[in-house]
């Protein structure tokens, strides 16, 4: 069963607007979320990740806004630029699980210029 | 080295036969794991390595797939009996140690059993 559920599976959004991608999850053992960025051909790499005791994570144009209570967290893209059209994975991490990632189906970003 | 290097890029294979798909992890990382990603989803995790132990392969999906990390550094993941489902794309990452959250990822080995 799919643990860490992401939504849209694509999404277009013009140059300079705002790219919004959401997960759920279930399992309240998870104690670390990572945004993975996968542009074709290349492996996932690290974009952002943030641990549950804090509410939002922001690094330059890229923010993880995190709801405990909701068992939700999302990724925004400010002023998307056409380079950050890729495919994007959230994942998560129990506690105690080494570093094995439950990772989200992907959504694949298209920004237009 | 400088990053995860996984070979084969392309495998193609016919049904029934045996595959071996190779990593070689950054240099410094104690930590290997292989995952499994088929075309338009997220990856799905398979086995991991702390050195050459492996605390944790319940993500095999049978007995025919089986892998290996006998010095700590460069990890094989066989496939016996290949069967048209077992085509993927198998990824390979690594991090420097058990808990420290960041993986590395390699380009990954696409198999296509026909």
């Amino acid at each position: 069963q799919q643990q860490v559920k992401q939504s849209p599976q694509s999404l277009i959004v013009q140059k300079g607007g705002i790219s919004i991608i959401n997960c759920a999850y279930e399992n309240t053992a998870f104690d670390y979320f990572p945004w993975y960025q996968q542009f074709p051909g290349k492996g996932p790499a690290l974009l952002i990740a943030i641990r549950p005791d804090v509410s939002e994570k922001k690094e330059g144009r890229f923010t993880i806004s995190f709801n405990k209570s909701a068992k939700q967290f999302s990724l925004h893209i400010m002023d998307s630029q056409p380079g950050d059209s890729a495919t994007y994975f959230c994942a998560a991490k129990e506690v105690g699980a080494g570093n094995m990632l439950t990772f989200g189906g992907g959504t694949r970003l298209m920004v237009k210029p | 080295g400088a990053g995860v290097s996984q070979s084969p890029r392309y495998k193609v294979t016919k049904r029934g036969q045996d595959v071996t798909l190779r990593c070689d992890p950054i240099s410094s990382h104690a930590t290997l794991y292989w995952y499994q990603q088929a075309l338009g989803q997220g990856p799905e995790f398979l086995t991991y390595f702390n050195y050459e132990a492996q605390p944790d392969k319940s993500g095999l999906p049978s007995d025919r797939f089986s892998a290996e990390r006998p010095e700590g550094s460069i990890s094989t993941l066989t496939i016996q009996r290949t069967e048209q489902r077992d085509s993927a794309m198998y990824r390979c990452a690594s991090s420097l140690a058990e808990h420290t959250g960041e993986l590395f990822f390699g380009e990954g080995s696409r198999l296509t059993v026909l």
